[in-house]
């Protein structure tokens, strides 16, 4: 039972032009989401996160938009880069206190290739 | 800036063997955790610990065991290795209370052959 999913596995884009990765979750109790981005033989690293409350949040050249009626996230990054290309991970969170004890179930990943 | 340190980054050991893989923490973290990584497949968790002793299964524990003796290590255990047990290992930790983020350790390539 795959309560978080990332349909594409791939994803190739231009140098400068926008990526978008998507995920789809299930679990209506989740209430915190987030991205990590992996390169190859290192650990995930946290990129953004979402709370629930919110539709849209940014940082830089990275966006995660939410909408809550469809369980539905995105992450937006503008303009790609080389350096950008990575497996991404999203993730989600129910309320990180009290026996939930700040579990993350996580996606499936895409991964990105940006192409100079 | 949080430091979770793993044992080894590439083991490759045969079936049967026990095998132990260590994390340790710097940041004084509750909770810490243990992922396995395949294509396809994301990071599953395979235990957690909440503090000191405390251990929770995760969503694939058959065949694991895990140990928290002190805060800041966590040891995965896998009592009798098996070629289905080849993956990349990720240990993580975040503070008890209202955090999400959870910080990773480098990863542990395993083989069982």
């Amino acid at each position: 039972d795959q309560q978080v999913k990332q349909n594409s596995p791939s994803l190739s884009v231009q140098e400068g032009r926008i990526s978008i990765l998507n995920c789809d979750y299930t679990n209506s109790m989740f209430d915190y989401f987030l991205w990590y981005k992996k390169y190859p033989a290192e650990g995930p690293t946290f990129l953004i996160s979402i709370s629930s409350i919110k539709d849209k949040n940014e940082d830089g050249r990275f966006t995660v938009f939410l909408n809550k009626s469809a369980k539905h996230l995105s992450l937006h990054i503008v303009p790609s880069q080389p350096g950008d290309s990575a497996v991404y991970f999203c993730a989600a969170s129910e309320w990180a206190g009290g026996t939930s004890y700040g579990k993350l179930t996580f996606g499936q990943g895409t991964i990105l290739t940006v192409h100079p | 800036d949080v430091k979770v340190t793993q044992s080894s980054r590439y083991l490759v050991k045969r079936t049967g063997e026990k095998v132990f893989l260590e994390c340790v923490q710097d940041m004084d973290h509750e909770n810490m955790f243990w992922y396995r990584q395949d294509p396809g497949l994301g990071l599953r968790l395979i235990y957690f610990s909440y503090d000191v002793k405390m251990k929770e299964k995760g969503d694939i524990p058959e065949g694991y065991s895990v140990s928290r003796e002190k805060k800041e290590r966590f040891s995965l255990i896998l009592e009798s290795a098996s070629t289905n047990q080849t993956s990349m290992y990720l240990c993580a930790s975040t503070a008890r209370t209202g955090a999400y983020e959870q910080y990773f350790g480098p990863g542990t390539r395993l083989t069982v052959t």
